[in-house]
């Protein structure tokens, strides 16, 4: 059973655009959900994090977007670059962030120049 | 610099034979995980550790092993009964009083030959 639900699979954007990728959990017991960046080859790098007492969290062009009564989170990309294509992965865990992490299934965005 | 360091980057192995996959770190985190990736495929958990001398399995443990004698490591054996081998290998560490989430190594890629 996937914990964390994410969409879409795939993604492109032109240069400049705002990519949105969605996740969507079931436990309310989750109270940290981090967004993950990989690029090819590497392991997966922390993006963005944010926790359940706030709706919003900015950090540089890359935005949480937290929905906590629909149980919904995503991520938003502002100006959008080839640079950014890479896998993203959100995920979601208890104890903010200390206990296990349970993993969306991943959304490979390309930025076309 | 603190992190995490997986070894070897590249690794074969031929059929029937037992492989070991290292991963170390000096952040002095707590709880250690490995996990599996595929082409195009999202996470999915192998082992994990909390305590040193303690593991669970994760969601596809059959065909791995690990042990957890120091801290600072914690090693992945790909057995022989592990039919399909060929992936992408994960590291990651996490302090469970921090609460900075996860850190992941670099990746062993490990291709049957």
């Amino acid at each position: 059973q996937q914990q964390v639900k994410q969409s879409p699979q795939s993604l492109i954007v032109q240069k400049g655009g705002i990519p949105i990728i969605n996740c969507a959990y079931e436990n309310t017991a989750f109270d940290y959900f981090p967004w993950y960046q990989q690029f090819p080859g590497k392991g997966p790098a922390l993006l963005i994090a944010i926790r359940p007492d706030v709706s919003e969290k900015k950090e540089g062009r890359f935005t949480i977007s937290f929905n906590k009564s629909a149980k919904q989170f995503s991520l938003h990309i502002m100006d959008s670059q080839p640079g950014d294509s890479a896998t993203y992965f959100c995920a979601a865990s208890m104890n903010f962030g200390a206990n296990n992490l349970f993993f969306g299934t991943g959304t490979r965005l390309t930025v076309i120049p | 610099d603190g992190g995490i360091t997986q070894s070897p980057k590249y690794l074969f192995r031929k059929e029937g034979q037992n492989v070991t996959l290292s991963c170390e770190q000096n952040l002095n985190h707590d709880a250690m995980y490995w996990y599996r990736q595929d082409p195009g495929q999202g996470l999915r958990l192998i082992y994990y550790s909390q305590i040193v001398n303690d593991f669970q399995k994760g969601d596809i443990a059959e065909g791995y092993s690990v042990s957890r004698e120091k801290k600072e490591s914690f090693p992945l054996t790909v057995t022989s009964a592990q039919k399909n081998p060929t992936a992408f290998y994960l590291c990651a560490s996490v302090s469970v009083t921090a609460n900075y989430g996860y850190t992941f190594g670099s990746g062993t890629r490990l291709t049957v030959v």
